[in-house]
């Protein structure tokens, strides 16, 4: 079956601008997250959705960063007023269930100029 | 504070040449502990998952195996295919719901012909 889908896979945006990502899980996951990879970095922990849950915020970095999950399904995750220390490449995964495997999409690779 | 750290960073065998990766980890209860594989412009992909000390997992050239501090991915006559960089990652057993993962930082494997 079809893997985790991210779109857009490059986002080249201006400093202050806003941007919004994609990421569509595995069917039937009820579990999605989203992390971020910076260079030298290992990936970072941002927003976790577990069903109908409340989802755990305790890894974004600030208040710009907010992101939400419509029907159980497809995420999205928004950079208000993006700075250059946002430039990184963002990763979703999915998983069957809270403790299951995560599964990864290649991510979107963001350039804040 | 929960972390994890891979060792060496980088890794260079000749084919048919066995070596081990190492990670060790900090955590106030372990959930599971992850093997991924990650090739440059692409998503982790997962590997393993092993749940407690003593456990192995294998597949192909590859064997993981757990102890209550350190994990290693054992890497047999490995092939020019086998490069890329291999992450490590702990899931703890909050008794919550939180699911994340907690990444080391890789390490970056080179075989060459």
């Amino acid at each position: 079956g079809a893997g985790v889908s991210q779109s857009p896979s490059n986002k080249v945006t201006e400093k202050g601008k806003d941007v919004e990502l994609r990421c569509d899980p595995i069917s039937g996951h009820t579990a999605l997250y989203w992390y971020r990879q910076s260079l030298g970095q290992g990936l970072e922990f941002l927003i976790y959705f577990q069903g109908n849950s409340a989802p755990d915020k305790s890894g974004l970095p600030s208040d710009r960063f907010s992101a939400e999950r419509t029907g159980g399904s497809v995420s999205t995750l928004t950079i208000q007023r993006t700075q250059q220390e946002d430039s990184a490449v963002y990763l979703c995964a999915s998983s069957l269930g809270v403790y299951q495997p995560q599964h990864f999409g290649d991510g979107t690779r963001l350039s804040i100029l | 504070e929960d972390q994890v750290t891979q060792s060496p960073e980088a890794l260079r065998l000749q084919e048919g040449e066995s070596s081990s990766l190492n990670c060790s980890y900090t955590v106030s209860g372990l959930r599971g502990l992850f093997w991924y594989r990650q090739d440059p412009g692409k998503g982790p992909e997962f590997l393993f998952t092993l749940y407690s000390a003593g456990e192995e997992k294998e597949k192909e050239r590859l064997k993981a195996t757990l102890t209550k501090k350190e994990s290693f991915l054992h890497i047999t006559a490995p092939k020019p295919e086998d490069s890329a960089t291999y992450l490590c990652a702990v899931q703890a057993n909050y008794g919550g719901s939180q699911g994340n993962l907690i990444f080391g930082k890789g390490t970056k494997l080179s075989v060459k012909p």
